[in-house]
């Protein structure tokens, strides 16, 4: 079936550090692929999005690209700030009447200042 | 406007008991889904509703569970003769129609069986 695997963590950078958060998918099917960021206290949220081969999602200064040749989406950022630590999710949603989302098991960022 | 909202916020009981969540899904989605946040399973799908078809309840880990959504709104999940691992956190999300890509999350209930 459907899955998602990212790396775990927790990953602790420094202010400005680069950031990559590997994750990788298998599906049938050209699925849709999203990271959700959960600040702490607060509830899921839609950081960015692809829904075909090559595309790149961005918002607030990440970015992902669809790949589909290394079943890849890992997330990156070039300089983190402290108000990014979250946990970070990367999801696909497989297409069919549901369009549940399939989770991986999210990566702790720790940015310090 | 509003988002997505879930009661109670948290929530303790005891082994055996029954419980009942809440979902209030943005104004004017169709789609509703519930999803399990736990330690040991990660984020996952449980029911899928969707305007008048019937429920997707694909990912209900037990009979136990059970959800309605009344009015194509409001929806509750149901829990009953709760077990210690059903703790966990449960969370509500819609989006505007089946097939829409992006689907907004609710807070969560946080619900501990003791």
């Amino acid at each position: 079936g459907n899955s998602v695997t990212q790396m775990e963590g927790p990953v602790t950078l420094s202010e400005e550090a680069f950031l990559t958060i590997n994750c990788t998918y298998t599906a049938t099917g050209y699925p849709s692929l999203f990271w959700y960021v959960q600040y702490p206290g607060e509830g899921l949220q839609l950081l960015l999005k692809a829904t075909k081969a090559d595309d790149k999602g961005s918002n607030k200064g990440f970015e992902a690209t669809y790949r589909k040749e290394t079943t890849s989406f890992h997330l990156e950022k070039g300089s983190v700030q402290v108000s990014d630590s979250a946990v970070y999710f990367c999801a696909l949603m497989g297409g069919g009447a549901t369009n549940k989302l399939i989770f991986g098991t999210g990566t702790l960022l720790a940015v310090q200042p | 406007g509003a988002g997505v909202s879930q009661s109670p916020s948290n929530k303790v009981t005891e082994k055996g008991k029954d419980v009942e969540l809440r979902c209030d899904p943005i104004s004017g989605h169709t789609a509703l889904y519930w999803y399990r946040q736990s330690l040991g399973q990660g984020l996952e799908f449980l029911i899928y509703f969707q305007g008048n078809s019937a429920p997707d309840k694909s990912g209900l880990p037990s009979d136990r569970f059970s959800a309605e959504r009344t009015g194509g709104s409001v929806s509750t999940l149901t829990i009953q003769r709760t077990q210690q691992e059903d703790s966990a956190v449960y969370l509500c999300a819609s989006s505007p129609r089946s097939g829409d890509n992006e689907q907004f999350f609710g807070p969560g209930t946080r619900l501990t069986v003791l």
